[in-house]
């Protein structure tokens, strides 16, 4: 595996169910962030990880939760979604802490569904 | 005001055409700019950056920026069905430390054969 990969790539889930989307990175970078691409709208940063620890939540709602326990791994935990959470969740990772020529590197994204 | 704006398009054209994609924005502290291309299915991935204002050249790609006007654009030359995708433009400034790029909505683009 090279890059970034995330598991699953589709997630049907009801809106009292509890799921985690995966991510894992195989570049050696030191950052990473979740993202939430909606239709025709910008992507949104919701969290941000710096040598596996959260430097920035975006004003995220508490039923999303990161979980970063290595600096390849980053984990968001799922529970009690709502419909309009249905989007695709992107992950990234960047080599250094976020400065400002860092390129982001994107996963293919896991299209969520909440029933 | 959105800090960048960037029409969705769809934007179709012929294959051969030349393809102009633009985002203006509002926070005049952007100094990088970047284009990602996303196709159907897949993660954004970085296609052309520029730092400040000027142009940039890679193969059929060219970026400018201006920074007095506020805008930024993506040309293809010559293009191909397999350009066919959505391009985003992101930018990033200093202000307040944090480097995390700001991202327009993305244009969808279609080259027709």
């Amino acid at each position: 595996e090279t890059g970034v990969t995330q598991t699953p790539r589709h997630l049907v889930m009801g809106m009292t169910n509890k799921k985690s989307l995966k991510c894992e990175q195989h570049l050696g970078h030191n950052a990473m962030y979740w993202y939430k691409q909606s239709a025709k709208k910008p992507l949104e940063l919701m969290f941000v990880y710096s040598l596996e620890e959260r430097v920035e939540n975006n004003s995220v709602p508490s039923r999303f939760s990161p979980e970063c326990p290595n600096s390849s791994h980053l984990f968001l935990h799922l529970h009690t979604l709502q419909p309009e959470d249905s989007a695709l969740y992107l992950c990234a990772s960047s080599q250094g802490t976020a400065g400002l020529t860092d390129t982001q590197y994107f996963g293919p994204g896991t299209r969520l569904t909440v029933l | 005001q959105k800090e960048v704006e960037q029409d969705p398009g769809p934007l179709s054209v012929p294959e051969g055409a030349i393809v102009s994609l633009n985002c203006t924005y509002s926070n005049s502290a952007f100094q990088y700019f970047m284009w990602y291309r996303q196709y159907s299915r897949k993660g954004p991935e970085l296609l052309m950056y520029t730092y400040s204002s000027g142009n940039k050249e890679d193969g059929r790609f060219t970026a400018q920026v201006d920074k007095s006007s506020k805008y930024i654009s993506l040309f293809i030359r010559d293009s191909q069905p397999s350009d066919s995708a959505t391009y985003l433009c992101a930018m990033s400034a200093t202000t307040g430390g944090s480097y995390i790029p700001t991202f327009g909505r993305g244009t969808s683009l279609i080259v027709h054969p």
